[in-house]
């Protein structure tokens, strides 16, 4: 059974810094590594897809990075800002659905 | 283009009663999914659904239930609702039902059981 943790819970830092949000995966058997952005009471809002076969994902200020061997993913955001608080989501795709974990609730304070 | 929508965007009922979500994908993606979300928790996986036919269920009861229509768009049903049944409801969909695109969510529907 694939279980997905993310590491920190909830994370508060000024704006403008770099930021490192993890994820890890008990099953390495994933076809993909989809990162997710959900604000308050809101559905979710796809930032990145990494497949199986690749390394990472660049999409301007966000960088996604994957290691099926170890089971961990990494979002990094780059120049922090107040629009960015949110709460960030990973999920380990397998078979046909989607294996999410709890989340980081990211502040950015001005 | 139009992403996913789901309807209602929030709906309360009383504990007994049944309930049916909608859900209608992008354009072309014939493959729906839907996800429950409890306060607090990510998203769990309730169903999938690829050209009409179930081809994914998760770890819930039989009062939980949905289909897809030939336009792809789907239901989601439960019945004899329970308190624990309040969550927001997400609908997803996607190109092909073996992920490998990537899944687009819709805005959810809020359900409240008094």
């Amino acid at each position: 059974k694939q279980e997905v943790t993310q590491i920190p819970a909830a994370l508060s830092v000024p704006e403008g810094e770099n930021l490192v949000l993890n994820c890890s995966f008990t099953d390495s058997a994933i076809y993909n590594l989809q990162w997710f952005r959900q604000d308050p009471g809101k559905g979710l809002t796809s930032l990145l897809l990494i497949q199986s076969s690749q390394r990472e994902q660049t999409s301007g200020r966000l960088n996604a990075s994957l290691d099926k061997s170890s089971g961990r993913s990494t979002l990094y955001i780059a120049a922090s800002q107040p629009g960015d608080s949110a709460t960030y989501l990973c999920a380990g795709g397998t078979a046909s659905k989607l294996t999410f974990g709890t989340g980081t609730r990211l502040q950015v304070t001005l | 283009d139009a992403g996913v929508t789901q309807s209602p965007t929030h709906l309360i009922k009383t504990r007994g009663q049944q309930v049916t979500l909608r859900c209608s994908p992008i354009s072309g993606h014939k493959s729906v999914s839907w996800y429950q979300q409890v306060l607090g928790q990510g998203p769990q996986f309730i169903f999938q659904y690829y050209e009409k036919e179930e081809r994914g269920r998760g770890n819930f009861p039989d009062r939980f239930s949905a289909r897809q229509f030939p336009n792809y768009s789907s239901e989601l049903n439960v019945n004899a609702l329970l308190l624990g049944d309040s969550a927001l409801y997400l609908c997803a969909s996607s190109l092909d039902w073996a992920i490998n695109y990537g899944y687009t969510f819709g805005s959810g529907t809020r359900l409240t059981v008094v």
